[in-house]
């Protein structure tokens, strides 16, 4: 089956940086996506990666290794308004999205 | 420009009745998805709709039904309603859907369904 994993909950201080790890098995590969999700509101575009290596936007970085299964998306100097669930997904052979349950990421001041 | 629309945000429904689901895509997208969100699950794709057309199903029985309008409107059905579906359904719009592999989804704030 098709399976992506990624821990329950994180918790960081604020001004820190923090790593939220997603792997994943799946049929076939056509990117993953990082999607971040405010509690009762709804999940908004982060990242997208399909080819190895690290994308940089900002604070937010993302990473992918297609060859292990694995990203993380990396958040520097964490702000209170940070949050948040952040999905992971990826894109199948047959190009549907299989999620992750996500990571509840709670920032301490 | 104005996001993804879901109506309605609340709502509750007792078991064996049906609910109906509209969501409104960003103007001039023409791919809608439906997921179904549950505590501590991931999204779980129900299906997409392309120009009228539904182009991917998810594995969700039969009572999960949807149907997108010419003008890309869509709803979902779900019939004869069961504890399980208490769920938030969330709607995403994207300009080329799910044959595009760098298909990145607007969603809307969802509709939270409650069975008794």
């Amino acid at each position: 089956g098709q399976n992506i994993d990624q821990p329950t909950e994180m918790t960081a201080t604020e001004g820190a940086i923090v790593q939220i790890n997603c792997t994943y098995q799946t049929s076939g590969f056509n990117g993953l996506f990082w999607y971040q999700q405010h509690a009762g509101e709804a999940p908004t575009f982060l990242s997208y990666n399909v080819l190895d290596g690290l994308e940089e936007k900002g604070r937010f970085s993302s990473f992918l290794s297609r060859s292990k299964g694995y990203s993380y998306l990396l958040l520097k100097e964490l702000q209170m308004k940070d949050s948040a669930s952040y999905l992971c997904a990826v894109m199948d052979s047959n190009y549907q999205l299989i999620w992750g349950a996500g990571t509840k990421l709670i920032i301490k001041p | 420009k104005a996001g993804v629309t879901q109506t309605p945000r609340y709502l509750i429904k007792t078991r064996g009745q049906q609910v109906t689901l509209s969501c409104s895509p960003i103007s001039g997208h023409r791919s809608v998805s439906w997921y179904q969100q549950t505590p501590g699950q991931g999204l779980q794709f129900l299906f997409e709709y392309f120009s009228e057309t539904q182009r991917n199903k998810g594995n969700f029985p039969g009572r999960f039904s949807g149907r997108q309008f010419s003008n890309s409107r869509s709803e979902m059905n779900v019939s004869t309603l069961e504890l399980g579906d208490s769920a938030l359904y969330l709607c995403a719009s994207s300009l080329q859907g799910t044959l595009s592999g760098a298909n990145v989804l607007t969603f809307g704030a969802g509709s939270r369904l409650t069975v008794l």
